[in-house]
């Protein structure tokens, strides 16, 4: 089975910052990954698809990158709406598998 | 606008049953596979089960194989997910989601969620 670990687990930033989380599969996934955002008390949201790709609708400074077995997920300039928890997610196969989760708060 | 509603939740005692519902929405539900989700209290997002567009092929995740059941009714337009000899470890929101396709591709992301339905297993 894949495992998915992101970094860091939590982060706290101000509005206007860049913030980069990073998720690092055990073994190569091509770019066979999802970013979601879940809002306390909300279902995830897809954000990015195919590691870099942006789902309709997803605010542009969203941004995915990377490939194989290291990708980020960048938030250009953090709005107060982006509070949420990130999770990255690996589709290349079965047990599809999710990462830990990371929980970013303004400071 | 695609909508997924989940139903059956509740509370069940340990080595219980329950049957959860997914009717969807606003989209060609017979030509998507689906899965489930579960997210524990205060914890990550698991992977539970997935089935294709027919109900032909389902897969498992290894915690749940062999006591979870899922299937599908592509006339009513409806998921479901059999959960039998629950134990404290079920415990979760679980959310049913939608196969996202861009074209004539699909990819193992879920591109719509529901808004989950809590199960509690408890004596």
């Amino acid at each position: 089975d894949i495992q998915m670990t992101q970094s860091p687990s939590s982060v706290s930033a101000s509005v206007g910052d860049r913030v980069t989380i990073t998720c690092q599969a055990n073994q190569d996934i091509s770019g066979w990954l999802a970013w979601y955002q879940q809002k306390p008390g909300k279902a995830p949201k897809l954000l990015i698809y195919a590691a870099s790709s942006l789902q309709s609708g997803v605010p542009s400074r969203f941004s995915g990158s990377g490939s194989g077995t290291d990708f980020t997920l960048t938030i250009s300039s953090l709005q107060p709406e982006d509070v949420a928890t990130y999770y990255c997610q690996q589709a290349n196969s079965i047990p599809y598998s999710f990462g830990q989760g990371t929980k970013l708060e303004i400071k | 606008e695609v909508e997924l509603v989940e139903s059956g939740g509740g509370l069940v005692q340990p080595g219980g049953s329950l049957r959860l519902s997914c009717a969807a929405s606003g989209f060609t539900f017979s030509d998507y596979a689906m899965s489930w989700v579960r997210q524990a209290p205060g914890k990550g997002l698991e992977w539970v089960s997935a089935i294709t567009t027919s109900g032909g092929r389902t897969y498992y995740a290894d915690s749940v194989r062999g006591r979870f059941t899922v299937s599908r009714d592509n006339s009513m337009n409806t998921l479901f997910l059999q959960m039998n000899s629950l134990g404290a470890g079920d415990t979760a929101v679980y959310y049913c989601a939608k196969r996202s396709c861009s074209g004539s591709s699909c990819y193992s992301f879920f591109d719509y969620w529901g808004q989950g339905a809590l199960v509690t297993v408890s004596s």
